[in-house]
């Protein structure tokens, strides 16, 4: 089936430590991006991709890192310097022409601090 | 700065009441704006898109209204049943940036 898979679903992070949210996608999509959905809140862009090796900012890109070497996968690292890194993380995909198409949605991934 | 706001936050309705959520924007350039529905500690699984030359769409029990001018959308749940407990979100299409923004979402409980 088409889809989006996140890995792992549950993560958890010590101190200092950096770690990456797996995103994939096989559904022949151009664009794909990262969200952060915090309890009670709307989602948050991190970053966003629209073409392979090519990446912008979203709304709250620091303390986090990405890279689009092929076009079915975004992995998004948390760096040691996203301060507060606990929250629920979703990746989604779309057709690049956003306006007339849908986005759709990976199952997330919890990231919890230790 | 586009802002998206849901009102109620939340609702709790018996089975079988049709009911309305809100969904208000403040800028009304906008390309499109969507209905999404999660479920706990899930993915978001879009419901009904409407493009912004459109008025509503339907999609089942569903039915959902955009009006640009005023920035408001609705949607109408007909005949809820328990099924449809969920975070309800919307989110609107910048036409200046192609960026999506989220509301805070409405949650929704139907009771049997």
């Amino acid at each position: 089936d088409g889809g989006i898979t996140q890995s792992p679903k549950y993560l958890f992070r010590k101190e200092g430590q950096n770690v990456t949210l797996s995103c994939e996608q096989n559904l022949n999509h151009d664009a794909m991006y990262w969200y952060r959905q915090d309890p009670g809140q709307g989602l948050r862009l991190i970053y966003y991709s629209q073409i392979v090796n090519d990446f912008q900012k979203g709304d709250i890109a620091e303390g986090y890192s990405v890279s689009r070497e092929k076009k079915e996968s975004f992995p998004l690292t948390v760096t040691s310097a996203q301060k507060n890194p606990t929250a629920f993380y979703l990746c989604a995909s779309s057709f690049q022409e956003l306006s007339g198409n849908t986005i759709y949605f990976g199952e997330g991934s919890w990231l919890t601090v230790v | 700065k586009q802002e998206v706001t849901q009102i109620p936050a939340a609702l709790s309705v018996p089975e079988g009441e049709n009911l309305v959520l809100n969904c208000s924007f403040t800028d009304s350039a906008i390309y499109n704006l969507q209905w999404f529905r999660q479920d706990p500690g899930k993915g978001l699984t879009s419901l009904l898109l409407i493009q912004s030359s459109q008025r509503e769409q339907t999609s089942g029990r569903l039915n959902a209204s955009l009006d640009k001018s005023s920035g408001r959308s609705t949607l109408y749940i007909a005949a809820s049943q328990p099924g449809d407990s969920a975070t309800y979100l919307c989110a609107v299409l910048k036409r200046s940036n192609y960026k999506l923004t989220f509301g805070k979402g409405t949650l929704l409980t139907v009771n049997p």
